[in-house]
Order: C-alpha cells, then sequence, then structure tokens
C-alpha cells in the first residue's frame, strides 16, 4: 500500500541550526499533513498542506509540496532543543477511501 | 479540555485472552481511528470510521475488531490477542466531510496503550 517515506531516518543538529525533513509518497493525494511525536506520546498535528498549494508557513516551520515529484519537505528554522522529536507526515492513501498513510518517520535530535 | 482518551494506558496479557482498549473523544468528531505504531514501521491504520455504525479496514485489520455504536466512543477488541500484536495503539479523531474528506483535517490523538501479549 502506499506509504509515505521520510528521508532521513535520524537527523542530529544543534541548537540554532535548520533542520529539514524530506516526504515521499507514492500515489496522488489530496493534502499532506506533518505531525510531532515526543518520545512514546500521541502525535500533536503541525501542518496540513493541499495539493493545490506548493508553500505554507506556521511559526518557525516552513512546508514545501511538489506533486510533481510526490514529495515534500520540512523545514524548521532555528532549531531548539526542545523540537527534538519525531516527525511523520501522512497522506490520505486512496482519494475513494478515508484511508490516512504514515510514514515511518525522521527522528530529530537537537543538541543544547 | 478537548480531548482524546485512552484506557488503559497500560496493559500486560496473556495469548488468546480477549481484550478490549477504549477510546473516547469529547469533540464531537464524526472520523475516529486506531493505529499501531512499530519501530521501523511508523504508524499503520488499523480501522476507521467515519461515523456512527461505519466502520472500514484500514491497512492492518487482522486480528482486531472495532464498533462505533456511539460518536464518541471506538473500542478497539483484540478476541484473541498473539505476540506479534504487541505494540503501541493510538486512537485519533477528527471531523470528516464527506468520502475522501476523512484526511483533510487535523487528527487528534490520544495518549497511547502500550500493549505487551506473553
Amino acid at each position: 500500500s502506499q506509504q509515505g517515506e521520510e528521508d532521513p531516518q535520524a537527523l542530529s543538529i544543534q541548537e540554532g541550526e535548520n533542520a529539514t525533513m524530506n516526504c515521499s509518497y507514492k500515489t496522488s493525494i489530496n493534502n499532506l499533513q506533518w505531525y510531532r511525536q515526543n518520545s512514546g506520546r500521541g502525535l500533536v498535528h503541525l501542518i496540513l498542506i493541499r495539493s493545490n498549494e506548493r508553500e505554507k508557513h506556521s511559526g518557525r516551520l516552513r512546508v514545501t509540496l511538489d506533486t510533481s515529484k510526490k514529495s515534500s519537505s520540512l523545514l524548521i528554522t532555528a532549531s531548539r532543543a526542545a523540537d527534538t522529536a519525531s516527525y511523520f507526515c501522512a497522506t490520505d492513501g486512496d482519494l475513494n477511501t478515508d484511508k490516512l498513510i504514515f510514514g515511518t518517520g525522521t527522528r530529530l535530535q537537537v543538541f543544547p | 479540555e478537548a480531548q482524546v482518551t485512552q484506557n488503559p494506558r497500560y496493559l500486560i496479557t496473556v495469548t488468546g485472552k480477549k481484550l478490549t482498549v477504549t477510546c473516547s473523544q469529547n469533540m464531537n468528531h464524526e472520523y475516529m481511528s486506531w493505529y499501531r505504531q512499530d519501530p521501523g514501521l511508523g504508524l499503520r491504520q488499523i480501522y476507521y470510521s467515519m461515523n456512527v455504525e461505519v466502520t472500514d479496514k484500514g491497512d492492518v485489520p487482522e486480528g482486531y475488531k472495532v464498533s462505533r455504536k456511539e460518536k464518541r466512543n471506538f473500542p478497539l477488541i483484540l478476541e484473541s490477542p498473539s505476540p506479534n500484536q504487541t505494540s503501541l495503539y493510538f486512537c485519533a479523531s477528527s471531523l470528516w466531510r464527506g468520502t475522501g474528506g476523512g484526511s483533510y483535517n487535523e487528527q487528534f490523538f490520544g495518549p497511547g496503550t502500550r500493549l505487551t501479549v506473553l
């Protein structure tokens, strides 16, 4: 089945640096969402970008979507130690159903 | 406070002993869903429901049952648990806008249930 694939699987950076995570998917989508998960906790929604949008901002987050390449990126600017978490992309797996398909996630570690 | 609650949060059980994990939301959401999370596999959808009495299979429904008798509740039932169902389970809810619209809105997740089947 379709699945978002995040890249890289793990990322370590220093506070203040930018972090970029990528997501690729396989079929047409209505929208793509990014979620954050602190260790062992429930996921928290960060941002949703629709298929007719190319870029979206929310605070220090910037999401881009390239439907021709079936890919999205999440940029976190001026990272903080508190940004340490796993980040997942999620897409509607099939336009005729209501499934939601999550990727395997990127584990981000921000060192103070 | 708007939230999704799950119970129990932790459960250790033995193979074959039926169990139910409850999920409840207070946001009047139509769409509810169950996921399991395993290392290296991300979150995989087990079942979802678009409204009362309407449920459908996700990607990994084998070994699970669900019911949606009330809008706020969406219990996950394991009739005969096996060790390969040891996992971290999440319930989530969101608004629904018709077929194909279930993922149009952000999902609100519960805190998770860590299940170990011996």
